[in-house]
């Protein structure tokens, strides 16, 4: 059973430019949840999908922004990229209903120069 | 003041020794995680409990939820034990983290 990936793994990108990074679930999950880690700030939510809906979001500028398809596929972007954004970004795959638990994948880790 | 509290921070063993990292939290939840982070990032849901207890292997986990506190328990621990632990609470679908408990086992 493939696990949750993410793509790509790692990635450099300059102030001012926006990013997209993917994160493709275990089949059969509905939901997609994605963090930040930082050593500064440890993990922190950045957002919930389920069937294609944002149910939870996390304490972030409008600059992070996700989206959910229809084969529960997730993306997540950030625009107007800025230095305290490199960090370790993650995205866990569940059913979607509680009593579940997460599945993680391996990370995008971003730097901001 | 963050919603989850982890203590200890930073924890050393000699192999073969009981450990115990604590998480209390403030909020109301759904269900409370533990993970382990391995260096590298990789995270691993090690439990996830909505009461009482359970157990896999070597790792005890349990929950009070009056108390709003949770215990993992490392028993025999090893050097492969060694990694970054992590308590996170669920609540309306949003996971709110601990600081992570740094454990290290010396052989």
């Amino acid at each position: 059973k493939a696990g949750v990936t993410q793509t790509p793994r790692y990635l450099i990108k300059t102030r001012g430019q926006q990013v997209t990074l993917s994160c493709s679930p275990i089949s059969g999950h509905r939901s997609v949840s994605w963090y930040q880690q930082t050593p500064g700030q440890g993990l922190q939510f950045l957002f919930e999908y389920f069937s294609e809906t944002q149910r939870n979001k996390g304490n972030f500028p409008g600059r992070f922004s996700g989206r959910q398809f229809s084969n529960s596929r997730s993306e997540m972007n950030v625009s107007t990229l800025e230095l305290g954004d490199s960090a370790l970004y993650l995205c866990a795959s569940s059913p979607g209903t509680e009593g579940y638990g997460y599945t993680f994948g391996s990370g995008t880790r971003l730097t901001v120069v | 003041k963050n919603e989850v509290e982890q203590s200890p921070q930073n924890l050393t063993a000699q192999e073969g020794e009981f450990i115990t990292i604590n998480c209390s939290y403030s909020v109301g939840i759904s269900a409370l995680h533990w993970l382990q982070q391995h260096p590298g990032g990789g995270i691993v849901s090690l439990f996830m409990l909505s009461s009482g207890k359970k157990k896999h292997g070597r790792l005890i986990a349990t929950i009070n939820i009056q108390e709003k506190h949770s215990s993992l328990h490392i028993t025999a621990s090893h050097p492969r034990d060694s990694a970054v632990y992590i308590c996170a609470v669920l609540n309306d679908y949003k996971l709110s983290f601990g600081a992570g408990t740094t454990v290290t086992v010396r052989a």
